[in-house]
């Protein structure tokens, strides 16, 4: 079956530009994550939903992101007047919550380039 | 809070040499314990996953992983690598009583290169 799908691959802004971001999980998954992998700062959480439920939004590094899941399905990330330090690539995964052994599917990721 | 460290940041071998990548974890819970890669131009990808049981778990690709509690370590191993197996590779852990939240905490990696 289809696996995460992410949009657009790859973006290059402006500073002080807004980008959306946008992931598409597997189908039938509940559960929605955002990372972000920055040059050698590894990978980092950022952001979590499942289903109706609040998002925990406890890793987001600043009030300029934010991202919302619409319907249960697709998500966006938009970043608001965007810097040079949100230069990193935008993960997404989705997961079957609920499951004893919940594991993460990752979509290929956006390329952002903040000049 | 919980860190995951990866002891080798790159690691040069040739086809059929045998590879150990480290990784261990800072958690005082029961946690979930994973390897991903990412091969060049590609998404990652779970290698193996532990949750319970049997601590030598098999993974994809003639992979595997040992989970000692008592060390906090969670080290893949394959006995012999091949051309192909040049990657990243991604350690990463998650708290079983984190809620619903089952967030990664990562490593940083260990680029892998496997020379013919």
């Amino acid at each position: 079956g289809a696996g995460v799908s992410q949009s657009p691959s790859n973006k290059v802004t402006e500073k002080g530009k807004d980008v959306e971001l946008r992931c598409d999980p597997i189908s039938g998954h509940t559960a929605l994550y955002w990372y972000r992998q920055s040059l050698g700062q590894g990978l980092e959480f950022l952001i979590y939903f499942q289903g109706n439920s609040a998002p925990d939004k406890s890793g987001l590094p600043s009030d300029r992101f934010s991202a919302e899941r619409t319907g249960g399905s697709v998500s966006t990330l938009t970043i608001q007047r965007t810097q040079q330090e949100d230069s990193a690539v935008y993960l997404c995964a989705s997961s079957r919550a609920g499951t004893s052994e919940e594991t993460q599917y990752f979509g290929p990721g956006t390329r952002l380039l903040v000049l | 809070a919980q860190s995951v460290s990866q002891h080798n940041h790159h690691v040069i071998l040739s086809e059929a040499a045998s590879l150990e990548l480290g990784c261990n974890y800072s958690y005082g819970g029961t946690v979930n314990l994973f390897w991903y890669v990412q091969y060049p131009g590609q998404h990652l990808q779970l290698l193996l996953k532990y949750f319970s049981g049997d601590p030598l778990v098999k993974g994809i690709k003639g992979f595997e992983a040992e989970f000692i509690k008592s060390k906090f370590s969670f080290n893949l191993r394959k006995p012999s690598v091949q051309w192909s197996d040049t990657a990243e590779y991604f350690c990463a852990v998650n708290a079983t009583n984190a809620g619903n939240n089952r967030k990664l905490i990562w490593g940083l990696g260990t680029s892998l290169a496997v020379n013919p």
